[in-house]
């Protein structure tokens, strides 16, 4: 099965800062990569996703990367603000799939 | 539209009690997912079903058991509870179709077994 790993497992970077989040997959048939972002107390939400027909995409100050032929995908967050501290997940999954595999999670503090 | 519900926020458990999570989406979503929570280790999928009546076993079923008799529920059931159960358990649905329809969180669920 597929198999994501994440890194860092924690970033600290100061407001206004760029914030890079990587993750790697192992499963050649995943098209599919979103990223969730997780609140405290809070179950994630969607925040951006890639399909595999596509590089980049951007979001106002998020963008998502893709590298099939490494397979490995990255989470690129721009003037970071104090509001951005979550822990984020990646996860990969064919257009078809029904299930997510997520990554192990990243902790983002944004100090002020 | 609440979303996804989750009862209860917080249960303690002994070793060996049963209990039973329950989840709620009002958006008439087919498909519904158990996952549990552990540090460093992100979500992992328990159990999921793509529909009334229909369930299928995730990455971790072990111990635990589910059933939906209503399209709207997800029930998760655990026998006899482990210290090593002891998780953040999060529900979640999403519309009929790929990966590509986004799957909805509820709030969680911190479940401490003693």
């Amino acid at each position: 099965g597929e198999n994501v790993e994440q890194h860092p497992s924690t970033l600290s970077v100061q407001e206004g800062d760029s914030a890079v989040i990587k993750c790697t997959y192992s499963d050649s048939a995943s098209n599919y990569f979103p990223w969730y972002k997780q609140e405290l107390g809070k179950g994630p939400q969607l925040i951006i996703d890639i399909r595999s027909n596509v590089g980049e995409k951007k979001d106002q100050r998020i963008a998502v990367t893709l590298n099939k032929t490494a397979k490995h995908f990255s989470l690129h967050i721009t003037e970071t603000q104090p509001e951005d501290s979550a822990v984020y997940f990646c996860a990969a999954s064919t257009y078809a799939g029904n299930m997510l595999t997520f990554g192990g999670g990243t902790r983002l503090m944004v100090k002020p | 539209n609440a979303g996804v519900t989750q009862t209860p926020k917080f249960r303690v458990l002994k070793t060996g009690q049963s209990m039973t999570l329950l989840c709620a989406q009002d958006m008439n979503h087919e498909y519904m997912y158990w996952y549990r929570q552990d540090p460093g280790m992100g979500l992992r999928l328990i159990h999921y079903s793509v529909g009334e009546g229909t369930t299928a076993k995730g990455e971790v079923p072990d111990g635990y058991n589910v059933s939906r008799l209503k399209k709207q529920n997800f029930l998760l059931g655990l026998e006899s509870a482990a210290p090593s159960q002891t998780s953040v358990y999060f529900c979640a649905s999403k519309r009929i179709g790929g990966a590509q329809e986004t799957q909805y969180f509820g709030p969680g669920t911190r479940l401490l077994v003693l």
